[in-house]
């Protein structure tokens, strides 16, 4: 099956920094999402991004399908961005839809 | 607040029992989709219905069944449960029926312990 991974597995961040947070997939994928669960454990839908580039905020995302990874960007952080950052790829064929293992993201006041 | 409910939060039970879990969607929506994390297999899509409909299944075990009725509330039901089925049980809603193709809101989840 599809193969997502995600790098750093960790990252420490003083608040205020940027920082970038990488998911690579193996395969061709139909579309590619970007979670972010909370030190509480909520889960919120950041992006949908099959390819191209997204901002939300503080946030932005880029997908380059042909070269099969996304970036995550995190500006100017604030320690509510602390948490784990997953992304997941879906792939039409078989309905299959795979998390890559996650980023823990600590950002210290 | 998500406007996604689940219960029950906390859930404790022993191996071989049977247990369900509950869902209500945000209002308006059709899809309910569920995930299973645990710290061994990580996050794991299980299921998606759409207005009463499987949509799609993923990594969900025999053991393990759901529904979605027509008010449009799921329930997934684990049973024989083992010692590895310990985990946070998510469930989601979003609008359409278009897997992953447009934002899904999650409940606060229910966590599964198995003695």
């Amino acid at each position: 099956g599809i193969q997502v991974e995600q790098s750093p597995p960790d990252l420490i961040l003083q608040e205020g920094a940027n920082s970038t947070l990488r998911c690579n997939f193996s395969d061709s994928v139909n579309n590619l999402q970007w979670f972010h669960q909370n030190p509480w454990g909520q889960l919120i839908n950041l992006f949908y991004i099959p390819s191209g580039t997204k901002q939300n905020g503080r946030l932005s995302a880029t997908t380059v399908a042909t070269e099969r990874y996304s970036l995550l960007y995190i500006s100017s952080s604030q320690t509510t961005d602390s948490g784990v950052y997953f992304c997941a790829v879906f792939k039409a064929a078989g309905n299959k839809l795979t998390f890559g293992g996650g980023t823990r993201v600590l950002v210290k006041p | 607040d998500s406007g996604v409910t689940q219960t029950p939060k906390h859930l404790i039970t022993a191996t071989g029992q049977r247990v369900t879990l509950r869902c209500s969607p945000r209002s308006g929506d059709l899809s309910v989709y569920w995930y299973q994390q645990s710290l061994d297999q990580g996050l794991q899509f299980l299921i998606h219905y759409y207005n009463g409909e499987e949509r799609a299944k993923g990594n969900i075990l025999e053991r393990f069944s759901a529904q979605q009725f027509p008010d449009l509330h799921s329930e997934l039901n684990l049973s024989s449960l083992e010692l590895g089925d310990s985990a946070l049980y998510f469930c989601a809603s979003s609008v359409g029926g278009g897997m992953y193709q447009e934002t899904q809101y999650f409940g606060p989840g229910t966590r599964l312990l198995v003695l």
